[in-house]
């Protein structure tokens, strides 16, 4: 089992410019979700789908936009990227999403936008 | 407004002592709590969690407590051992369904050998 992998793991990208970064987990887990990790400010939830079809916005979903492929994959694209979006990027699934379930975390893509 | 505080970045604690870390929340309707481990270029890796219904939980040589009343938790290493060196992260969700995980800010933890 690879669990959750995330590609790229770095990527720079000139103001303005778009990308999507991709997720996808083999744990036939319901729930994933994006996150992001900036110095001094933890994780923060971005976007998350709790089944398959189902996308709703977390705490910092502006300039983000999701989609849930299927079961296995979720991804997140940045339409006009911004410096202020220069940040690690986390993705992660759980089973059921509910209370006390684990979530598992990919490795993380290391954003970087001049 | 932060909802889970850390308020500690930084701790160091020598090799075979007791690393102890806190974790504060102001929201009363979370109802479960965690604790992620995060290595440098990993992601965060699940350590150890407690529902609202304890006051402890112990797994090896962690050990999470829980003080409801004071809306405080703590996580106990002992001993600590230099594999120990990572982030901490203190993370709350509520029991409503379809529940987020509310993040602290970290606290990172380096044992002297």
């Amino acid at each position: 089992n690879a669990g959750v992998t995330q590609t790229p793991k770095f990527q720079v990208l000139k103001t303005g410019q778009s990308m999507t970064l991709q997720c996808a987990q083999d744990m036939n887990h319901n729930s994933m979700y994006w996150y992001r990790q900036d110095p001094g400010m933890g994780l923060r939830l971005i976007y998350y789908s709790a089944s398959e079809g189902t996308t709703d916005k977390g705490e910092v979903p502006n300039g983000y936009n999701v989609s849930r492929l299927n079961k296995r994959e979720f991804s997140l694209r940045l339409e006009s990227a911004a410096p202020s979006q220069t940040s690690v990027y986390f993705c992660a699934s759980s089973y059921m999403g509910q209370a006390g379930d684990t979530q598992y975390f990919g490795p993380g893509t290391r954003l970087t936008v001049l | 407004d932060q909802q889970v505080k850390q308020n500690s970045p930084s701790l160091s604690v020598q090799e075979g002592r007791i690393s102890i870390l806190n974790c504060d929340y102001t929201n009363s309707m979370f109802d479960y709590f965690l604790w992620y481990k995060k290595y440098p270029a990993e992601g965060p890796t699940f350590l150890i969690s407690i529902s609202s219904i304890k006051d402890k939980n112990e797994d090896g040589r962690f050990t999470v407590f829980l003080n409801k009343s004071a809306k405080h938790l703590s996580l106990h290493i002992v001993p600590s051992q230099p594999g120990d060196s990572a982030v901490y992260f203190c993370a709350a969700s509520g029991n409503f369904g379809n529940e987020k995980l509310t993040f602290g800010t970290g606290t990172r933890l380096t044992i002297i050998p």
